[in-house]
């Protein structure tokens, strides 16, 4: 079965500029979740999206925002970038009860 | 709330020998659930083992077996023969017991090199 599909690998984006990453989880799966890993802080929770609401959020500014759609497909927007959201950006979908399956990421670099 | 200890940033291991990769939690819950994920150098996260809280028996997959000490708060991933393709970071995680609450805490990783 297809896995957990993000995209996309990789972008370059300019301070100030905008971006949009896209996750589409395995088929079946209605929650998913994004994590951003920088080298500093590691693994992070960025939020997590179930029947496109938005059900749990971790400790990011504003400007880290995501929705889910009715397929079950996320995005998530970084508005106004920074130098330090230079990361790889993973996304995880999961059944209702049971493990998580992760994309390969998507790794963002600012300049 | 819960904190994942992860203390070896790097280990060597010689090829086809068993290597055990440390991580102590921390949590309040009574109910939570523990997983290994490796992560190749390409960047996927990929899942290993899980185990629950209230599981009897240790978790095993192929290679990879979970020695859960739940009075030490320890979960150590012990990987069996090891092999070149091991090489990669691994990231000790937990889940919170809610459902609803898809939040997974990590630790800091370990990063294991396989010498020929």
């Amino acid at each position: 079965k297809a896995g957990v599909t993000q995209t996309p690998r990789y972008l370059i984006k300019t301070r100030g500029q905008q971006v949009t990453l896209s996750c589409s989880p395995i088929s079946g799966h209605r929650s998913v979740s994004w994590y951003q890993q920088t080298p500093g802080q590691g693994l992070q929770f960025l939020f997590e999206y179930f029947s496109e609401t938005q059900r749990n959020k971790g400790n990011f500014p504003g400007r880290f925002s995501g929705r889910q759609f009715s397929n079950s497909r996320s995005e998530m927007n970084v508005s106004t970038l920074e130098l330090g959201d230079s990361a790889l950006y993973l996304c995880a979908s999961s059944r209702e009860v049971g493990g998580y399956t992760f994309g390969s990421g998507t790794r963002l670099t600012v300049v | 709330a819960q904190k994942i200890t992860q203390t070896q940033p790097g280990m060597f291991v010689q090829e086809k020998e068993a290597v055990t990769l440390d991580c102590t939690y921390d949590t309040s819950d009574p109910s939570y659930g523990l997983f290994w994920y490796k992560q190749p150098s390409s960047g996927e996260m990929i899942f290993l083992i899980y185990q629950g809280s209230y599981d009897q028996q240790n978790a095993t997959e192929g290679r990879y077996s979970l020695n859960f000490q739940k009075a030490r708060k320890s979960a150590n991933l012990v990987i069996s023969a090891s092999q070149l393709g091991d090489s990669a970071m691994y990231f000790c995680a937990m889940r919170p017991p809610n459902f609803g609450n898809e939040k997974l805490t990590f630790g800091t990783g370990t990063r294991l090199t396989i010498i020929p």
